[in-house]
Formats: structure tokens, sequence, C-alpha cells
């Protein structure tokens, strides 16, 4: 069974431009989360997905970032404009259903460095 | 946001060697996941625990649940150089809708 894929794996911008990240999850995982990861901390979630619907965005910074999952499968994260905290790994992830109980499995990420 | 008091932040053990690390919370959680993350890579689950008191092995590696539900810890028995990663807790808050709050991570170094 495939993973989960995101791409690029690495990114490199300057500070106001715009930048997009893409993920695959696992195929028939309904639900798909994105998460920020700073270095030396944990990841953080930004947004998940449960087929092409947000159940939580709470901690998606509006003003700059948004995601979408049109058809249910894939899914976009875009920063626009990129600031010199936004640097970190953006980790995709999917699960069959958002159960309390399933496995979430993670994609290897998206390192991104703004300068 | 709720926080998961992950400790210690760094160890460096010999190979052979037994190693714990453990979280903690003010808030009370459903569920405890540990999680081991390799360089250039996302994540991977260890094991799960979903019950207060749950002890669950896979391998060399022991997890528990803590009975107040605010805990966890995670062992590791006889470590090999392959063990050598961060290692992050995360929990499910009680009533969170799944969301996964994540400690940050314990990084492991094994001495040959």
């Amino acid at each position: 069974e495939a993973g989960v894929a995101q791409s690029p794996r690495y990114k490199i911008i300057e500070k106001r431009q715009s930048v997009a990240f893409w993920c695959n999850p696992i195929s028939g995982h309904a639900t798909l989360y994105w998460y920020q990861q700073i270095l030396g901390q944990g990841p953080k979630l930004l947004i998940q997905f449960q087929n092409n619907g947000v159940v939580d965005d709470s901690q998606l910074p509006k003003d700059r970032f948004s995601a979408e999952r049109l058809k249910g499968v894939d899914s976009t994260l875009k920063i626009q404009p990129a600031k010199l905290e936004d640097s970190a790994v953006y980790l995709c992830a999917s699960s069959k259903s958002g159960g309390a109980q399933e496995t979430q499995y993670f994609g290897p990420g998206t390192r991104l460095l703004v300068l | 946001g709720q926080q998961l008091n992950q400790s210690p932040q760094s160890m460096f053990i010999q190979e052979g060697e037994d190693v714990s690390m453990n979280c903690t919370s003010s808030s009370i959680f459903n569920t405890w996941l540990w999680y081991k993350q390799d360089p250039g890579e996302g994540p991977v689950l260890l094991i799960a625990l979903y019950k207060a008191g749950e002890l669950t092995s896979n391998g060399r590696l022991t997890a528990q649940f803590g009975i107040t539900r605010k805990d966890s810890f995670l062992n590791i028995s006889a470590s090999i150089p392959s063990d050598v990663g961060i290692y992050f807790c995360a929990g499910q808050l009680a009533g969170s809708a799944r969301q996964l709050t994540f400690g940050s991570g314990t990084q492991l170094t094994v001495l040959p």
C-alpha cells in the first residue's frame, strides 16, 4: 500500500513570496491533516479535512494560509505571503475516517526555508 | 493550546542500555500515542494506548497510559543503534474531536 505522498520535499523562498505544497493521502482515506513542525518542536495541527469539508481550522493563520481539498482526495496548502517564521516542515497525514482510535499516517513532509 | 511536557529533551545512552521517557499534562487525555521520527521523515506510530492503566508492548518498546489519564511513559529495552531518532508523545484530549496534541520530543542518541 502506497503511503502519503508530498511534494516538493524542499522549498526555499524569500519572505513575501508565495508557496504551495501538495499532498496525496493513502488511497481510501477520508480524513486528511496538515501539520506545521517548527525545528525542535512537535507537529502542530493546522487544518483537518473530512472528505472535502473542513473539520477544524482553528489553528490555521487564515490571513496568509489557505488549504483546499476540492475532490476529497489530494490537497494543497498555500502560504501567501510567507514570513520568516513560516520556516518549518509541513507534514500531511491521513486516516481512514478520522475515528478516535484510528492511526494517522504521516508523509515525509515538505521542508520550507523562508529567507 | 494544550501543553504536553515531554522529558527528557535529549538522551545519550550506550548500546544495550534501557531508556525511559515520559509525558505529562495538566489536562485529561482519552488516548496516548508514541511516535518515532527519523531525519527527513514523518512520524511513525509505535504504540497506541486507549485506556487508563493500559500497558502495551511492541517488541522492545513498552508504554503505559497513566491512571490519572494525565501522563504516559515509554520504555525501550536493550537499545540498538537504529533506535536513534526523535520520540514524540501525542494525546487526544477528552472531547477534542480527535485532534492530536504533540509533545516537544525526546532526541535519543545510542552510542556504540
